[in-house]
């Protein structure tokens, strides 16, 4: 079975200060994951994604995730929050490329001018 | 590409009452997927199609849900006899079949009152 888990249900950053929001998984295979962003009342929108290669991925708006085996995390960071910043951020695992996601139960960003 | 669209976006019903919502995917997606997000939660997954076919079901996906599919573009999710328990927002996400990620909808908000 595959799962996430997001450790901090709320996380409050001063604005332009590093943005840590944690991921980890549990695959019984390589996982394909995934972080996802969802403004109030909106769909979720992909910020990046690891399959396979580089361990380091970068995505939109300045975030960027580093895939580590040996710790089973997928970490988001962004070195400088901004206001736009805030929102839900949600981690996700699949097994292959069409299954269904497991999401995490999100991570609520909020960044204090 | 004008993204997945999902009618309504919002959906006031009284229980007992029957609700449907309808998903337009990308045009050139093969698979559409059907997901529930309550307050607090992460998206649970509810059910997909890869074409016209429904693959796949999830146990959330009682015998008063139905979805369809039928030439392979847009899908339908049907809810019968709703009770206050089936308020939540309703996503359907698509992708194409061998694709990294899926692109989400903005959401049916169903309260059933």
């Amino acid at each position: 079975a595959q799962s996430v888990t997001q450790l901090g249900s709320h996380v409050s950053v001063s604005e332009g200060a590093l943005v840590l929001l944690r991921c980890n998984y549990s695959s019984s295979v390589p996982p394909y994951l995934f972080w996802y962003v969802q403004y109030p009342n909106q769909g979720l929108q992909l910020l990046l994604k690891y399959t396979t290669g580089a361990t380091l991925v970068k995505g939109i708006n300045g975030f960027e995730a580093e895939f580590k085996k040996s710790e089973t995390s997928f970490h988001l960071t962004k070195p400088s929050a901004h206001m736009s910043d805030a929102a839900e951020y949600f981690c996700a695992v699949t097994l292959n490329t069409g299954n269904q996601f497991y999401f995490g139960t999100g991570t609520s960003l909020t960044v204090i001018p | 590409d004008t993204g997945v669209s999902q009618d309504p976006r919002h959906k006031i019903t009284k229980r007992g009452q029957n609700v449907t919502f309808r998903c337009d995917p990308i045009s050139e997606h093969n698979r559409l997927y059907w997901y529930r997000q309550t307050l607090g939660q992460g998206p649970e997954f509810l059910t997909y199609f890869q074409n016209e076919a429904q693959l796949e079901k999830s146990r959330l996906l009682s015998d008063r849900f139905s979805a369809e599919r039928p030439k392979g573009s847009f899908s339908t999710l049907e809810i019968q006899r709703t009770e206050q328990g089936d308020s939540a927002m309703y996503l359907c996400a698509s992708s194409l079949w061998g694709g990294y990620g899926y692109t989400f909808g903005s959401g049916t908000r169903l309260t059933v009152v």
